[in-house]
């Protein structure tokens, strides 16, 4: 079955407790990105990547690390997550085309940071 | 820079009746729209986008959208809601620029809400 997997899918963590969110598709997807859902502001792209070892800061990159070691893989890291970070996470995957592709999502992982 | 208007937050309706969730978009040139469907505890769910040709497109679930380029906007609409049809919707604008990869740029969603 074609899917995005993010572990955990539930997180709350302290101030300054580095963490790291995975995520894992199995379509062989060049483009993978990483999104945070808040009330009111909707999905806001956090970073992307292109493909492995390429990735870029999407609109809200600060606080954030991510890396693209292989294909299939695209964990985002907070090195010193902070409250204003307690968001609901998605990650999404596509192909890369010539035109626009359906995005995959996955679950989610809603993260509290006290 | 482009943007997503969704200007009601939510939208209710009665089981049976039509069904319309607004969007209006801000971008430069011609873009590629989208609708994503967003149910409890799941992610993101692709509905169907728009590229070019037809301005009436269909999608999954019985869902249409109608692209106006003058009003520059790109309504959902379904002709008969569901109450399974309950959930969070999302449009999405990406720049006809960004050929070769996908960047998303989503409205705030609205809360569809439908009553038997």
């Amino acid at each position: 079955e074609a899917q995005v997997t993010q572990n955990p899918r539930y997180l709350i963590t302290v101030t300054g407790k580095k963490l790291t969110v995975t995520c894992s598709q199995n379509m062989n997807h060049e483009y993978m990105s990483w999104y945070r859902q808040d009330p009111g502001l909707g999905l806001r792209q956090i970073y992307y990547s292109m493909n492995v070892e390429v990735t870029d800061k999407g609109d809200v990159p600060e606080g954030y690390k991510v890396s693209r070691k292989e294909k299939r893989n695209f964990p985002l890291i907070l090195e010193s997550p902070s409250p204003n970070q307690t968001s609901l996470y998605f990650c999404a995957s596509s192909l890369v085309g010539t035109g626009p592709t359906e995005a995959f999502f996955g679950q989610g992982t809603r993260l509290t940071v006290v | 820079a482009q943007s997503v208007a969704q200007p009601e937050d939510q939208v209710n309706v009665a089981e049976g009746n039509p069904l319309t969730v607004k969007c209006t978009y801000s971008v430069s040139g011609n873009p590629y729209l989208f609708w994503y469907v967003q149910y409890p505890n799941r992610g993101l769910q692709f509905l169907l986008k728009y590229i070019t040709g037809d301005n009436l497109v269909k999608g999954s679930y019985g869902f249409e959208a109608e692209f106006n380029k003058s009003q520059t906007s790109f309504h959902l609409k379904k002709p008969s809601a569901l109450v399974s049809d309950s959930a969070l919707y999302f449009c999405a604008v990406s720049p006809r620029e960004n050929t070769g990869f996908q960047k998303l740029v989503f409205g705030t969603g609205t809360r569809l809400l439908v009553s038997p």
